[in-house]
């Protein structure tokens, strides 16, 4: 049983070109993030949302839109990418966010976009 | 900025105890320490998180200094499979949510 899954798990494109991420949580959660790992592997916060309402967006180019249709889903669509955008794009889930200090994240496997 | 510091690499021999350390000198009182894990081309593996007591759990042991400015996760018999990034995180508090920074990590070695 996967909790966070998100597909596609590879994603190779070119400059210029608009793609989407999925993401689903069979948990019962409330928050959902999008995390992003660049090649140094850090792991840095680029959105969130709760009960599908965005609650953090970091400073991201506006070329990143996030979609939650449904409290268990949050998608991630990048428009007109860029070799810069060539990252591990991770989906997580919490029980809780402002309240959450006791709340762990739970990661999907990852998205790896590499654009050429 | 991660409010968290640690070391960037350790080893420990298959079997053996590994105690990765961690200081958070800067942690307000109502803030937990969470450990998560991540092994290599995989997403970050939530381990175990704790406040003032010590901890345990069927993957570790946390223990929390008194002041709560450090902590250990203890992985009591490391197999090659706890080979990973360990991360250490205080999850911080900003105006009206709250983010959990990652930082570095240590980078855990476990050698047969």
């Amino acid at each position: 049983d996967t909790a966070v899954s998100q597909t596609p798990k590879y994603l190779v494109t070119q400059m210029g070109n608009d793609k989407s991420i999925k993401c689903e949580q069979n948990l019962g959660h409330d928050t959902m993030y999008w995390y992003k790992q660049d090649s140094k592997k850090f792991l840095k916060i680029m959105f969130s949302y709760n009960n599908k309402e965005l609650i953090i967006n970091e400073t991201v180019p506006n070329r990143f839109s996030p979609k939650s249709p449904d409290k268990a889903h949050l998608n991630l669509h990048i428009n007109s990418l860029e070799l810069g955008d060539s990252a591990v794009y991770f989906c997580a889930s919490s029980q809780d966010w402002w309240q959450g200090n006791n709340s762990p994240l739970h990661f999907g496997n990852g998205t790896r976009l590499t654009v050429t | 900025d991660a409010k968290t510091t640690q070391p960037t690499s350790m080893d420990c021999a298959e079997g053996r105890a590994a105690n990765l350390p961690c200081n958070h000198s800067t942690i307000s009182g109502n803030e937990y320490v969470y450990w998560y894990r991540q092994i290599h081309s995989q997403g970050p593996q939530y381990i175990i998180h704790g406040l003032k007591n010590n901890e345990t759990n069927e993957m570790a042991s946390l223990i929390i200094t008194e002041d709560r400015k450090s902590s250990t996760l203890i992985l009591p018999h490391a197999t090659l499979r706890d080979t990973a990034v360990y991360y250490c995180i205080v999850r911080v508090e900003e105006t009206s949510y709250d983010k959990v920074i990652f930082g570095p990590g240590t980078s855990l070695s476990v050698i047969p």
